[in-house]
């Protein structure tokens, strides 16, 4: 069965430095992967997905994640944090008829 | 609209009464999909509807919860004899189709549900 493990609950930078929220994955067939931003009070925003056809992705907002198979890993990356960034993150990873999420990571930015 | 809805955002019941929660989909998608998020964790799979029809309820926790979709578009989520461990976030989400397409899944807002 497909899941995703987030490592680290909360993540706190500096606005400007590098922003690294982790995942990694366990699937028995090549894993279609997501990441998705949850404001406060809103609903979850699809931030990028993997779906084979490149191991890096770009997303919105300037957000961009590796899929290293190696590793099982689908880590999230900026290269510079706004403080517009500070949100709930999550990895999921489709499974046969849903989307199995992470525990999430909440990403604070600090001026 | 643009983008999926739920009604109510928020639900303040009692212990024992019956609720019922509403998505409205983005029209034209066939998939409908109901999540549970707890305070603290990710979305978690409860239901996925295809057409009119529950493909995959799976994910139900037991059988006071309950969901249709009749006409292939509007879903209700209704539970029955709700405990306060019901209290979550009910997020619902469309897709232009499921069987394990990689078709992007668009989330509603999300109805809070706080069971006294």
């Amino acid at each position: 069965a497909q899941s995703v493990t987030q490592l680290g609950s909360h993540v706190s930078v500096s606005e400007g430095a590098l922003v690294l929220l982790r995942c990694n994955y366990s699937s028995s067939v090549p894993p279609y992967l997501f990441w998705y931003v949850q404001y406060p009070n809103q609903g979850l925003q699809l931030l990028l997905k993997y779906t084979s056809a490149a191991t890096l992705v770009k997303g919105i907002n300037g957000f961009e994640a590796e899929f290293k198979k190696s590793e099982t890993s689908f880590h999230l990356t900026k290269p510079s944090a706004h403080m517009s960034d500070a949100a709930e993150y999550f990895c999921a990873v489709k499974g046969n008829n849903d989307m199995r999420f992470g525990a999430g990571t909440r990403l604070t930015v600090k001026p | 609209g643009a983008g999926v809805s739920q009604t109510p955002s928020n639900k303040v019941t009692e212990k024992g009464k019956y609720v019922e929660l509403r998505c409205d989909p983005i029209s034209g998608h066939t998939a409908l999909y109901w999540y549970r998020q707890s305070l603290g964790q990710g979305p978690e799979f409860l239901i996925y509807f295809q057409g009119t029809g529950a493909a995959d309820d799976s994910g139900l926790p037991n059988d006071r919860f309950f969901a249709v979709r009749p006409e292939g578009s509007v879903s209700t989520l209704k539970i029955q004899r709700t405990e306060r461990g019901d209290s979550a976030v009910y997020l619902c989400a469309s897709s232009l189709d499921g069987d394990g397409s990689y078709n992007e899944q668009f989330f509603g807002p999300g109805t809070r549900l706080t069971v006294l």
